[in-house]
């Protein structure tokens, strides 16, 4: 079963930050934090990962809260191609298969 | 393009054939993951290659399912005796072997069976 928690939809404005919040209580000290997106059609993309810092690259931030049951991911200027499903994924980085186990995710829908 | 590719697209099939769908991963890539995707789901971990040997097998993967990675580069995915509940999107991934955080996925393959 998936260890993570997701709303299944979100709704954001064009030029806006989107935050996608994910609950992940049960995760463990050497388990990251990972977050990939699959829009309509197409094979998931990977986003970012972090483990306990908060992480930015050129296409998101992540924001682990402290005690690491929660993070948000934060698409700083949301466009129309920011449409897709978000998933959020803990996994250790040392398991033995390296297998992805995803739930549901969010749907993000941005809006003109 | 270098990304991840697999044939074909889509496979509309009859109930009992047969299908084999092919991934090609990025060529560097030792690790090679197979998903299933239903609709309105994520992904469902299938099966995993390092280089050519198979090193893990979900309970998903019946008898009737086999995956092979010959060369330790492309790899296929083969049902037989399809059924209905096949009817799936079939996605590979793959990444780097020692310490890699991101699986590069291709594109999916579009199982329906009738």
């Amino acid at each position: 079963d998936a260890k993570t928690t997701q709303p299944p939809s979100m709704d954001c404005a064009e030029g806006r930050a989107a935050n996608l919040p994910c609950n992940h209580s049960t995760i463990s000290g050497n388990e990251y934090v990972y977050w990939y997106r699959q829009i309509h059609s197409q094979g998931p993309q990977y986003i970012i990962h972090g483990l306990k810092n908060n992480e930015t690259n050129e296409m998101a931030s992540l924001i682990i809260t402290e005690d690491r049951k929660s993070s948000t991911l934060i698409l700083p200027h949301a466009t129309l191609r920011d449409t897709a499903v978000y998933y959020c994924i803990v996994r250790a980085q040392m398991d033995s298969n390296y297998q992805l186990i995803w739930g549901a995710g969010t749907k993000l829908i941005i809006k003109p | 393009d270098t990304g991840v590719s697999q044939n074909p697209r889509h496979k509309i099939t009859k109930r009992g054939q047969n299908v084999t769908f092919r991934c090609d991963p990025i060529s560097e890539h030792n690790r090679l993951y197979w998903y299933r995707q239903t609709l309105g789901q994520g992904p469902e971990f299938l099966t995993y290659f390092q280089n050519e040997a198979q090193l893990e097998k979900s309970r998903l993967l019946s008898d009737r399912f086999s995956a092979e990675r010959p060369k330790g580069s492309f790899s296929t995915l083969e049902i037989q005796r399809t059924e209905q509940g096949d009817s799936a999107m079939y996605l590979c991934a793959s990444s780097l072997a020692a310490g890699s955080h991101e699986q590069y996925f291709g594109p999916g393959t579009r199982l329906t069976v009738t």
